[in-house]
């Protein structure tokens, strides 16, 4: 079946250093994949989102491009604020348009 | 817009007992409600969708009669988990789709964290 792997956290970094975090998916057919946050305390929130192959999905100052060849969507942003600090979760949504996650990346930035 | 709450955020009941949460859509009418489970430092696990005036539909391995789900009104949902058992033990995560939406995107509430001791 369908299944979203993501890097295994947490990751740690300073203010204003460049974050990526890996994720890569196994699909048959073509699936739209998404990135959410979760901040301590609440709901998991949509970050950014690519429905097809080569689309870029941003907000907030992150990115992340649908590559198909390389079946992934890794997360990036080239300077993150102590604010970032959250969980994060690749997923896919399948042709029944379900969710399937990622295990979840903790990022931690420090001041 | 799109909120979605749940109650209670915390709850401790003793095994054997029965425990009630809510979902609520605060300012839309959402005709299909989700619920996952997220065991620590792991992914959310569809639980099963719930469609309003329906049967809920489990995913494989989820046990219906152990997780009750009610879907009775278009901006509540409930799980009631069954003579709760310590392996019960989890965070509980709804999710609601605004039906206005094009796009067909989940709506999280802030989830639940069930203690059986």
């Amino acid at each position: 079946g369908d299944s979203v792997t993501q890097m295994e956290g947490p990751v740690t970094l300073s203010e204003e250093a460049f974050l990526t975090i890996n994720c890569t998916y196994t699909a048959t057919g073509y699936p739209s994949l998404f990135w959410y946050v979760q901040y301590p305390g609440e709901g998991l929130q949509l970050l950014l989102k690519a429905t097809k192959a080569d689309d870029k999905g941003s907000n907030k100052g992150f990115e992340a491009t649908y590559r198909k060849e390389t079946t992934s969507f890794h997360l990036e942003k080239g300077s993150v604020q102590v604010s970032d600090s959250a969980v994060y979760f690749c997923a896919l949504r399948d042709s029944s348009y379900k969710l399937i996650f990622g295990s979840g990346t903790r990022l931690l930035v420090r001041p | 817009g799109a909120v979605v709450s749940q109650h209670p955020s915390w709850v401790i009941c003793k095994s054997g007992t029965s425990v009630k949460i809510e979902c609520r859509s605060l300012d839309f009418q959402a005709t299909t409600m989700f619920w996952y489970r997220q065991f620590p430092k792991q992914s959310l696990m569809l639980m099963a969708t719930s469609n309003e005036g329906s049967k809920a539909t489990y995913e494989q391995g989820v046990e219906k009669d152990k997780f009750l789900i009610n879907h009775a009104s278009l901006t509540l949902s409930t799980l009631t988990v069954t003579s709760a058992h310590p392996e019960d033990s989890s965070f509980y995560i709804c999710s609601a789709r605004d039906p206005r939406d094009i796009a067909y995107e989940q709506y999280f509430g802030p989830g639940t964290r069930l203690t059986v001791t």
